[in-house]
């Protein structure tokens, strides 16, 4: 059964970088059925799309962080990563890796169990 | 873009119905499929709905889904509630290079 982990340090000073890795097990990321996501929810908030990316590295980035946001895959681990650079205190949340259908319609079919990351100094 | 707005709570008895709406913002409902996510307290989000109204294998037939063109809106309806189904719902939809959540709506199962 496909499985989803994300990884990555739990606290980023403000204006560093946060970067993030979703280990996929019990399946292969190399699917063109598929596509990849990053996926975060503010403490007590919604669910907000940072963006998505294929194993060929096709990405599509949120309209609203697409500045800060770079996705990249490693077949070879079978890991997809996420950077988000000059993070603030607005980028603290709980960050989720999850897969998408994009057969018919796109959709999140299934999710990483999240990690929790922290802007502070 | 558009905006999907959800109420944000509603609350039901236990064996009663249910229906929390999705109102998109601008373009058609219909331009794009509807899904929904439940979202129970200290877990991960799952799908319940797909395409507007399809249950993926597993969820219960008590959940469906549907949309309404005249209010531009989708729905998901939950039938003879469950203590269990007390979560916090999500509607979601899509462009070519956007995805849209709705802000959620916390259902309260008393």
């Amino acid at each position: 059964q496909l499985q989803l982990q994300e990884s990555g340090p739990g606290l980023v000073k403000p204006s560093e970088t946060l970067s993030l890795t979703c280990t996929v097990s019990g399946g292969s990321i190399n699917s063109g059925s598929y596509f990849w996501a990053w996926i975060r929810q503010s403490p007590g908030k919604g669910l907000e799309w940072i963006g998505s990316i294929s194993y060929s590295e096709s990405t599509y980035y949120s309209p609203s962080l697409w500045s800060r946001v770079t996705m990249s895959v490693d077949t070879s681990k079978n890991q997809f990563s996420l950077k988000l650079t000059s993070v603030t205190a607005g980028d603290t949340a709980l960050y989720y890796c999850a897969r998408e259908q994009q057969l018919v319609s796109w959709y999140f079919d299934l999710w990483g169990r999240g990690t929790l990351v922290s802007v502070s100094s | 873009n558009f905006v999907l707005t959800q109420p944000h709570s509603v609350s039901e008895s236990p064996g009663k119905t249910v229906t929390i709406s999705c109102t998109r913002s601008s373009g058609s409902i219909a331009s794009n499929y509807v899904q929904w996510y439940q979202q129970r307290p200290g877990s991960s989000p799952t799908n319940v709905i797909y395409e507007d109204n399809q249950r993926p294998s597993g969820v219960p037939e008590r959940f469906s889904g549907s949309t309404d063109r005249s209010s531009n809106s989708a729905s998901l309806t939950i039938s003879g509630l469950k203590t269990e189904d007390e979560a916090d719902y999500y509607c979601q939809s899509y462009t070519s290079n956007n995805r849209v959540f709705g802000g959620g709506t916390k259902l309260t199962v008393l």
